[in-house]
């Protein structure tokens, strides 16, 4: 089973500030098989990106992915007040196809 | 479009059994992968496993083999989520998702439920 480990647990910043959230692997994941979620309280999660770095379908170009293999990354360019919430990674490339731990992100 | 609609919340007292669903609706539901997603008081999401209802392949994750049953009727357009005897650990939200329409690995969820709401206490 991949461990995925979500680095940090908590960020606090500001509107406006660079959010920069770690994803990271047990083992290396197959062909960058990699999404991130949002989750807002008392609503589903919310796909943003796939394959470590393809947007979903409506989200803003504010949100990046990146990375390969074991190391991957979330980039949200300018926050805006929406996207204070808690963000998951999911690697599907290997079954069970595992959740990490959540990284909240908060305002300062 | 596609949507996934959940039973509603329930309480349950240990040792019950229960089953809850999720109706897909939009698309055609032997198609795609449907999976099932927990997430316990205060912590985080966690996969349980996943179902193609097409051929009723499953897969669970190996930290809920065994626990819970999951299966579709494809007549009526639903899955399922099932526990033969609930435990009071069994308190959470539980989420359906669908896998995408197009994709070459088909195992991440851009569709979701609204969450049922399970609470299981004596």
């Amino acid at each position: 089973e991949i461990v995925l480990t979500q680095s940090p647990g908590t960020l606090s910043l500001s509107p406006g500030e660079r959010a920069t959230l770690s994803c990271r692997a047990s083992q290396s994941v197959s062909s960058s098989y990699l999404a991130w979620y949002q989750h807002q309280p008392g609503q589903a999660p919310r796909l943003l990106i796939y394959a470590a770095s393809s947007r979903a379908t409506g989200i803003p170009d504010r949100f990046s992915g990146s990375g390969s293999g074991t190391d991957f990354t979330l980039t949200i360019s300018r926050l805006e007040p929406e996207d204070f919430a808690v963000y998951y990674c999911q690697q599907y490339g290997n079954s069970p196809f595992t959740f990490g731990p959540g990284s909240k992100l908060d305002i300062k | 479009e596609v949507q996934l609609e959940q039973s509603g919340a329930v309480v349950k007292k240990p040792g019950e059994s229960l089953k809850i669903s999720c109706k897909g609706s939009g698309y055609i539901f032997t198609n795609y992968w449907i999976g099932w997603v927990r997430q316990m008081p205060g912590k985080g999401l966690e996969w349980m496993g996943i179902i193609y209802p097409g051929d009723s392949d499953t897969k669970y994750s190996p930290s809920f083999q065994g626990q819970v049953t999951i299966s579709t009727d494809t007549s009526i357009s639903t899955a399922y989520l099932q526990w033969n005897s609930l435990k009071a650990s069994d308190t959470a939200i539980y989420y359906c998702a669908r896998q995408p329409t197009y994709s070459s690995a088909p195992y991440y969820f851009p569709y979701w439920g609204q969450g049922t709401l399970i609470t299981v206490s004596s």
